[in-house]
């Protein structure tokens, strides 16, 4: 079985320095591992994805990610926080082997980026 | 990326009545999916939607409660039926889109339900 953790509720950090954004999984085969965001009254909307290939993927926004096998983790990572970022985060797993298998959300994240 | 559209945005129905939630897609998806959410946590999967077959429904729902059509592969609908205030959530439309692989979801930008 397949599951993805998100062990903070919310993250709180001043414009200008860097954050992360933690999510760890489990999968029985590779991962592919996904970021979400949702702002206020919207849908969620893709950030990027880890699906094979170079550790440390990069996506909309400003925004990263580094894949670690080893620790199983998937961290969100932004260098210079703005406070637009405040929203919040999802993170998400599917099993690569598995053409059946779903994708698997995190409890989400609340960053609040203060200026 | 797939562009997502979902009609109503938000609506406030009477206990006992129903909802239907359209979600409109601008290229032709093969499987679309419909999510809950409660506001400010995590989504739950309701059920897939592939064109030409039954719905797939998750633990916990049922056809009566949310039937769902699927006519083509560019729309659908969900419907929330005999609404309690229990049902009050956001309903998300999602698709998977092919282009690129069989691996990232899109999503429309929610149905905020409210049931009185």
């Amino acid at each position: 079985a397949q599951s993805v953790a998100q062990p903070e509720d919310q993250v709180n950090v001043a414009e200008g320095n860097p954050l992360t954004v933690k999510c760890t999984y489990s999968v029985s085969g590779n991962p592919y591992l996904f970021w979400y965001v949702q702002y206020p009254n919207r849908g969620l909307q893709f950030l990027l994805k880890y699906i094979t290939g170079d550790n440390l993927v990069k996506g909309s926004y400003g925004f990263e990610a580094e894949f670690n096998k080893s620790q199983t983790s998937f961290h969100l990572k932004k260098p210079s926080a703005l406070v637009s970022d405040s929203a919040l985060y999802f993170c998400a797993v599917r099993d690569a082997y598995s053409s059946a298998s779903k994708i698997i959300f995190g409890s989400g994240t609340r960053l609040s980026i203060r200026p | 990326s797939a562009v997502i559209s979902q009609k109503p945005s938000r609506d406030i129905c009477q206990r006992g009545t129903s909802l239907t939630i359209q979600c409109q897609v601008d290229s032709q998806v093969t499987m679309m999916f419909w999510y809950r959410q409660q506001p400010g946590q995590s989504l739950t999967l309701i059920a897939t939607a592939n064109q030409g077959s039954e719905a797939t429904y998750e633990s916990g729902f049922v056809i009566d409660k949310f039937p769902i059509s699927r006519p083509n592969l560019t729309f659908s609908t969900l419907t929330v039926s005999n609404m309690s205030p229990e049902d009050s959530s956001i309903y998300l439309c999602s698709v998977e889109d092919q282009r690129g692989g069989l691996d990232t979801q899109y999503f429309g930008p929610g149905t905020r339900l409210t049931v009185l």
